[in-house]
């Protein structure tokens, strides 16, 4: 157990629907990632806050958005949803912004089904 | 854009030694990573190198040359659960935005 909690682990929704995913980092981590896994495609960086702020940014879609709360828990939604957004979708969190040496810790991931 | 190159499947008998290559072209460095995930579950951190040349850490070990954007892992004692995949990440910048390669399935045989 890593000791970041991702929910719900699974989720099924139609074309045009909007989700919203919950994430929990480790205790004491600042910083939470959110990472996109689809079949055809290894994990994809999306977005990166810290401390409540937004910190990177990858290929995210304009549909997608994040926040993080101040309690440290982040949310990423997903809005007008595709049949290719079907994916798993990680969290991650680290202590910090990065520095040598800082492993991320990785969440069991939400797999996401659009029908 | 960054591109991370790595096999997408081995294949190795148990107790045998595999070793999984990466190469990298990125805008920049500041670490590579080596995570393994078995099918629908999350990464895991099995290790880093930031500097160049081997980095031990019981059954596997990692090398790297950054001259030549070039990493391996090694995995030695072969065992059926590490049959999974190995992702090689690049993280290019001070933080903790990590460029993976699509990751190279290993299966392990009796």
């Amino acid at each position: 157990d890593s000791g970041v909690t991702q929910t719900p682990k699974h989720l099924i929704t139609a074309t045009g629907q909007r989700v919203t995913l919950r994430c929990s980092p480790r205790s004491g981590d600042l910083s939470v990632y959110w990472y996109q896994q689809s079949l055809d495609q290894g994990l994809q960086f999306l977005i990166q806050y810290y401390n409540g702020e937004e910190r990177a940014k990858g290929n995210i879609l304009e549909r997608f958005s994040a926040q993080q709360f101040p309690d440290l828990h982040s949310e990423l939604n997903l809005s007008s949803l595709e049949l290719g957004d079907s994916a798993l979708y990680f969290c991650a969190s680290s202590p910090g912004t990065g520095g040598l040496r800082t492993e991320a810790f990785f969440g069991q991931g939400t797999r996401l089904t659009v029908v | 854009g960054q591109n991370i190159d790595q096999p997408t499947e081995m294949t190795a008998t148990e107790g045998a030694i595999v070793q999984i290559n990466c190469t990298y072209q990125t805008s920049g460095f500041n670490g590579l990573f080596w995570y393994q995930q078995h099918a629908g579950e999350a990464p895991t951190f099995l290790s880093y190198n930031v500097l160049d040349g081997l980095e031990e850490k019981g059954r596997f070990s990692s090398f790297l040359s950054r001259s030549k954007g070039y990493s391996y892992l090694l995995l030695k004692e072969l065992q059926m659960k590490d049959s999974a995949s190995y992702l090689c990440a690049v993280r290019v910048s001070n933080d903790y935005k990590l460029s993976f390669g699509a990751g190279t399935t290993v299966t392990v045989r009796a």
